[in-house]
C-alpha cells in the first residue's frame, strides 16, 4: 500500500475558510514534501519539511510533522477559489531513495 | 535553466501499438524517476535510473514495459503492447542526488490514453 494516506479524501470550503489536510505514514522519514496538483496538470512542490522539524511556513501554507504518531498536516489559511487543486504528501523514507505519494485531498474552495 | 520537460503532453494510442515516453532531465541531474498516476489516484513509483542504470524497477510491471536513461538523450519509458489499463498519467522526476525528487523538479506529465 502507499506509505502517505492522506484525508479527508475530498474537502469542500468557502473562499476564505481555513482548509486543513492530513497525512499518515508508516515508516521513519528523512522528509516529507506536499505538492498541488491542479486537474490535468504536473505537480507543484509546496513545502518540504524534514523529520527533525515539527512546523514549517510557507505564506498561506502552514506544516506539521509529528514523528511520533508518523503524521503530518497541512492548513491552508483564507483560501481562495484559485487553491482548488488536489493535494498530496509524499515522504522519503529514512535511508531510501523512492518518495512515495499519497493518494490526495481534493480540495474544492467555493467562490 | 528549463525545467524537467516530458514529450509528448498527450499521447493516443490504439491496444496494441507502442508508447515510448520520453523524460529530459534539468541540466545537471543525473538521477530520473517515473511515476504513473491512474485517474483520481496518487503518484506510483515505477522506476528509478542514474545515467546508464537502472537502479529500482521494483514499481514497473515485468512485462511489456522498460526504461532506459542513456549516457546521452532523455530517458525513456516504452511500454510495448498498451492495453486500456495502461491509460494514465506519467510524471518524471529529476535530482541531481540520490536523495529522492526534490522540490519543483517534475515533468509536466504525458497523459497515455489507449483506445
Amino acid at each position: 500500500s502507499q506509505q502517505g494516506e492522506e484525508d479527508p479524501q475530498a474537502l469542500s470550503i468557502q473562499e476564505g475558510e481555513n482548509a486543513t489536510m492530513n497525512c499518515s505514514y508508516k515508516t521513519s522519514i528523512n522528509n516529507l514534501q506536499w505538492y498541488r496538483q491542479n486537474s490535468g496538470r504536473g505537480l507543484v512542490h509546496l513545502i518540504l519539511i524534514r523529520s527533525n522539524e515539527r512546523e514549517k511556513h510557507s505564506g498561506r501554507l502552514r506544516v506539521t510533522l509529528d514523528t511520533s504518531k508518523k503524521s503530518s498536516s497541512l492548513l491552508i489559511t483564507a483560501s481562495r477559489a484559485a487553491d482548488t487543486a488536489s493535494y498530496f504528501c509524499a515522504t522519503l523514507s529514512t535511508g531510501g531513495f523512492k518518495t512515495i505519494f499519497g493518494a490526495g485531498t481534493r480540495l474544492f474552495v467555493k467562490a | 535553466n528549463a525545467g524537467v520537460m516530458q514529450n509528448p503532453r498527450h499521447l493516443v494510442r490504439r491496444r496494441g501499438q507502442e508508447a515510448r515516453l520520453r523524460c529530459s532531465p534539468m541540466k545537471g541531474h543525473s538521477h530520473v524517476y517515473w511515476y504513473r498516476q491512474l485517474p483520481e489516484e496518487g503518484l506510483k513509483f515505477m522506476v528509478y535510473l542514474q545515467k546508464e542504470n537502472i537502479i529500482d524497477e521494483s514499481g514497473m510491471p515485468k512485462e511489456r514495459f522498460s526504461a532506459e536513461f542513456p549516457k546521452e538523450g532523455p530517458s525513456i519509458l516504452r511500454i510495448q503492447q498498451v492495453v486500456r489499463g495502461d491509460s494514465a498519467a506519467y510524471f518524471c522526476a529529476s535530482s541531481p542526488t540520490a536523495e529522492g525528487p526534490p522540490e519543483a523538479f517534475f515533468g509536466q506529465g504525458t497523459r497515455l490514453t489507449v483506445v
